[in-house]
């Protein structure tokens, strides 16, 4: 099956800066690369997602990139805000089943 | 419109007590998911559906069962509980803008 690292597992930014957090996949076929945030106690929520025709994909201050060569993706948050603290997830996978990286807390320091 | 609920929220067992988890959703969707998250291992898939009177198995699948009767639900059941199953889960649809979403999830503690 489908694996899927992600890193850094915690990353702390100060406010304003940028954030990183990187994932790879193994399977060749994976045609699908989601992100998902989850505030504490809430449900994961797509915040971004990127198919596998496409190279980088921008939504106000998020971005995710792709390189499906070396079966990587990104995801770029600038200008981080407080409110941007979160646990964030990627996740590879065909049209209809994924498989998730273990996680990503992002704390956003004032 | 309530799209994904999910009951109960919140659950305590003992070991060897059996219970089951619905997930319930009204936008019509064919394919539905159940998932665990655990502290650091992000979200695992236990079983799926993709329509009416279908299962599948997961990536982990043990200890778990699925039906899916009316295509509205799908239930989760735990014939008897372990402290391995302690464990937030979370139910899912695909959309049909080819979206995973998420039911709001059960915390489930098993003694």
């Amino acid at each position: 099956g489908e694996n899927v690292e992600q890193h850094p597992s915690t990353l702390s930014v100060q406010e304003g800066d940028s954030a990183v957090i990187k994932c790879t996949y193994s399977d060749s076929a994976s045609n699908y690369f989601p992100w998902y945030k989850q505030e504490l106690g809430k449900r994961p929520q797509l915040i971004i997602d990127i198919r596998s025709n496409v190279g980088e994909k921008k939504d106000q201050r998020i971005a995710v990139t792709l390189n499906k060569t070396a079966k990587h993706f990104s995801l770029h948050i600038t200008e981080t805000q407080p409110e941007d603290s979160a646990v964030y997830f990627c996740a590879s996978g065909d049209d209809y089943k994924l498989s998730f990286g273990a996680g990503t807390t992002v704390t956003v320091r004032a | 419109n309530a799209g994904v609920t999910q009951t109960p929220k919140f659950r305590v067992l003992k070991t060897g007590q059996s219970m089951t988890l619905l997930c319930a959703q009204d936008m019509n969707h064919e394919y539905m998911y159940w998932y665990r998250q655990d502290p650091g291992m992000g979200l695992r898939l236990i079983h799926y559906s993709v329509g009416e009177g279908t299962t599948a198995k997961g990536e982990v699948p043990d200890g778990y069962n699925v039906s899916r009767l009316k295509k509205q639900n799908f239930l989760l059941g735990l014939e008897s509980a372990a402290p391995s199953q302690t464990s937030v889960y979370f139910c899912a649809t695909w959309t049909v803008d080819n979206e995973q979403f998420f039911g709001p999830g059960t915390r489930l503690t098993v003694l």
